[in-house]
């Protein structure tokens, strides 16, 4: 039963524009939410993180909102470019102090960003 | 500054073997994690160790075990390798305390035939 999901397994978008990425997750326990970007044969790079007590939280050119009644979360990337072009992985944790150790990860979704 | 390291890089086993996967964490860090990362999936948490005490374990059978040293670098060993355990082997480390980041190294390529 997968805690969180990423139901897109693919976007493509044109340079310049905006990419959302969206996760949903099903524990209403999760309190720290994160997003990874990976590109191949390298380990998830850390992009943006939020906690459960915010509902944006915003870094450059990178959005991430958080719809707790939804239980929904969505990664905005504005102007894309493509050095964006990687698989963004939503992750999600629980339980506050000691915790972030057991992130619980989304299958991800592959971001094309097309020049 | 040194990110999150791990060696080795690749590996290649048979069935049956033993390996042993180590990860330096980011000077300052004491928590490790472990996560494995199969084909077109997530990754998955195995262990996490924090003061060189395990925290949590995730849904991973006996053959996994791991440590964390004085120096809170970390091993992870996998007993009577199968067939399913290849996949891509994931350290992060962390301060450890609530809220703290996650940041992963480049992982370990494990392939089992």
């Amino acid at each position: 039963d997968q805690q969180v999901k990423q139901n897109s397994p693919s976007l493509s978008v044109q340079e310049g524009r905006i990419s959302i990425l969206n996760c949903d997750y099903t524990n209403s326990m999760f309190d720290y939410f994160l997003w990874y970007k990976k590109y191949p044969a390298e380990g998830p790079t850390f992009l943006i993180s939020i906690s459960s007590i915010k509902d944006k939280n915003e870094d450059g050119r990178f959005t991430v909102f958080l719809n707790k009644s939804a239980k929904h979360l969505s990664l905005h990337i504005v102007p894309s470019q493509p050095g964006d072009s990687a698989v963004y992985f939503c992750a999600a944790s629980a339980g506050g102090w000691g915790s972030q150790g057991n992130l619980i990860f989304g299958k991800g979704t592959k971001l094309s960003v097309k020049p | 500054d040194a990110g999150v390291t791990q060696s080795p890089t690749h590996l290649i086993k048979t069935r049956g073997q033993h390996v042993t996967l180590r990860c330096s964490p980011i000077s300052g860090h004491k928590s490790v994690s472990w996560y494995q990362q199969v084909l077109g999936q997530g990754p998955q948490f195995i262990f996490q160790y924090y003061e060189k005490e395990e925290r949590g374990r995730g849904n991973f059978p006996d053959r996994f075990s791991a440590r964390q040293f004085p120096n809170y670098s970390s091993e992870l060993n996998v007993n009577a390798l199968l067939l399913g355990d290849s996949a891509l082997y994931l350290c992060a480390s962390s301060l450890g305390g609530a809220l703290e980041t996650q940041y992963f190294g480049p992982g370990t390529r494990l392939l089992v035939l």
